[in-house]
């Protein structure tokens, strides 16, 4: 099945310094991919979603150029916090959807926890 | 805004019965809907999903209801085991949309 992968899993990062999260779809193309933030306990929220080939399209709230996305090819969107402050820290996740699949549903990656010291 | 909610936050369930997570969903024009579990420190993992022309679908030990009279959705766990113990997510996507939208998620817990 369609599978997400997303490095790192974990950081931890000084504030001030910038960190940049990977989201790759292994076995299928994803023209969109989905960024999320996940605080301790609570939902995701959609932060951005990614478009292949263009801007980024940003949830209202969500700084673009604190939270900058690039999606340069059909398999990798990146995400990079700039000049990241303690209450960056959360669980970032990316998903994307496999529109050759019989299923609809998104599929997600493993998620990254982001420390900012 | 519109928003997808959870009636439970928290649900303990003896090993062997069978589990019911709700979730009340807001926006009339979802069309698609979806249930996740996360386990700790991990990404969504999917469960089943239902589009709006059904009222029902079945996987293996797992089974979707949709009411869009009342805007409800629910997920049974049959025979819930200790591996099922996790964090249950609807989500919904309006038509029309890509995007997907979460509940606020209910902490299933299995009692050995």
């Amino acid at each position: 099945g369609a599978v997400v992968s997303q490095h790192p899993s974990r950081v931890i990062c000084k504030s001030g310094t910038s960190v940049k999260i990977e989201c790759r779809s292994l076995d299928f193309q994803a023209t969109t991919m989905f960024w999320y933030r996940q605080f301790p306990k609570q939902s995701l929220m959609l932060m951005a979603t990614s478009n292949e080939g263009s801007k980024a399209t940003y949830e209202q709230g969500v700084e673009k150029d604190k939270f900058l996305i690039n999606h340069a090819s059909l398999t990798l969107s990146t995400l990079t916090v700039t000049s990241a402050h303690p209450e960056d820290s959360s669980f970032y996740i990316c998903s994307a959807r496999d529109q050759q699949s019989r299923i609809y549903g998104y599929t997600f990656g493993s998620g990254t926890r982001l420390t900012v010291v | 805004g519109e928003s997808v909610g959870l009636h439970l936050p928290t649900l303990s369930v003896q090993e062997g019965d069978n589990s019911i997570i709700n979730c009340a969903y807001s926006n009339s024009a979802s069309d698609y809907f979806i249930w996740y579990k996360q386990e700790s420190g991990k990404g969504p993992q999917f469960i089943i999903d239902i589009r709006s022309n059904m009222d029902k679908r079945q996987g293996q030990r797992v089974t979707v209801l949709l009411n869009k009279t009342v805007k409800h959705l629910s997920l049974q766990i049959a025979a819930t085991q200790p591996g099922d113990s996790a964090v249950y997510f609807c989500a919904e996507n309006p038509r029309g949309y890509q995007k997907v939208t979460f509940g606020t998620g209910t902490k299933l817990q299995v009692i050995p």
